[in-house]
């Protein structure tokens, strides 16, 4: 298995501009996560689905759209890029079970380090 | 409000030797409790995941403690490599609603 994979793992983008930042896991995982990581920071939560076709704000979904057309892939897309965008963003996965308490371990991918100027 | 705290904010010790690293955490209603490792320019990876009614967990050399009551966890690093230099993060989910909230981490660099 690759596990989770992102491309592209470095972009450079100007204000206004809009990129995809790809995500694909191997693990058939029902719960797939987008978050993003400042200096000096934990990660924060943009947006979360919890299966193909379902998706749900995190904490910081401003900027950011998803989608979730398939099980293995979660694209996240900023429209217009703008400077506080700069950041590490990370995607991962998590296999959720119905036995009614969560234990699911998220297994992240290697992160694309996207600046904004 | 939910919140993860860890200290120290960065810790440098010799190669070999051991160290403890702290977590303290408000979320409510708490689900579980885990520690990532994750090393420069990577994905935090999993070390150890804990419930309510766990109190210490192992995975080699990284032993992870959890006090449900006092609302603190610690992860034990025996015999450090200089590999095990990396942020550790603590990371706390609630039950019910989906909250996972990340804490800022702890920068550890071991030294030769």
């Amino acid at each position: 298995n690759a596990g989770v994979t992102q491309t592209p793992k470095f972009r450079i983008l100007k204000i206004g501009q809009s990129m995809t930042l790809q995500c694909t896991q191997d693990m058939n995982h029902n719960y797939m996560y987008w978050y993003r990581q400042d200096p000096g920071m934990g990660l924060k939560l943009i947006y979360y689905s919890v299966g193909a076709g379902i998706t749900d704000k995190g904490e910081v979904p401003n900027g950011y759209n998803v989608s979730r057309s398939t099980t293995e892939d979660f694209p996240l897309r900023l429209e217009l890029a703008a400077p506080s965008q700069t950041s590490v963003y990370f995607c991962a996965s998590s296999y959720y079970g119905t036995s009614g308490t969560s234990t699911d371990t998220q297994y992240f991918g290697p992160g694309t380090r996207l600046t904004v100027l | 409000k939910n919140q993860v705290e860890q200290s120290p904010q960065s810790l440098i010790i010799l190669e070999g030797k051991n160290c403890t690293l702290q977590c303290n955490y408000t979320v409510s209603p708490f689900s579980n409790l885990r520690w990532y490792k994750q090393d420069t320019g990577r994905g935090p990876v999993s070390l150890t995941i804990m419930t309510f009614s766990e109190n210490t967990k192992s995975n080699g050399r990284y032993t992870a403690t959890l006090d449900a009551d006092t609302k603190q966890s610690s992860l034990h690093i025996t015999a450090s490599q200089l590999s095990d230099s990396a942020s550790y993060i603590c990371v706390v989910t609630n039950t019910g609603g989906f909250k996972t909230i990340f804490g800022a981490g702890t920068r550890l660099f071991v030294k030769a």
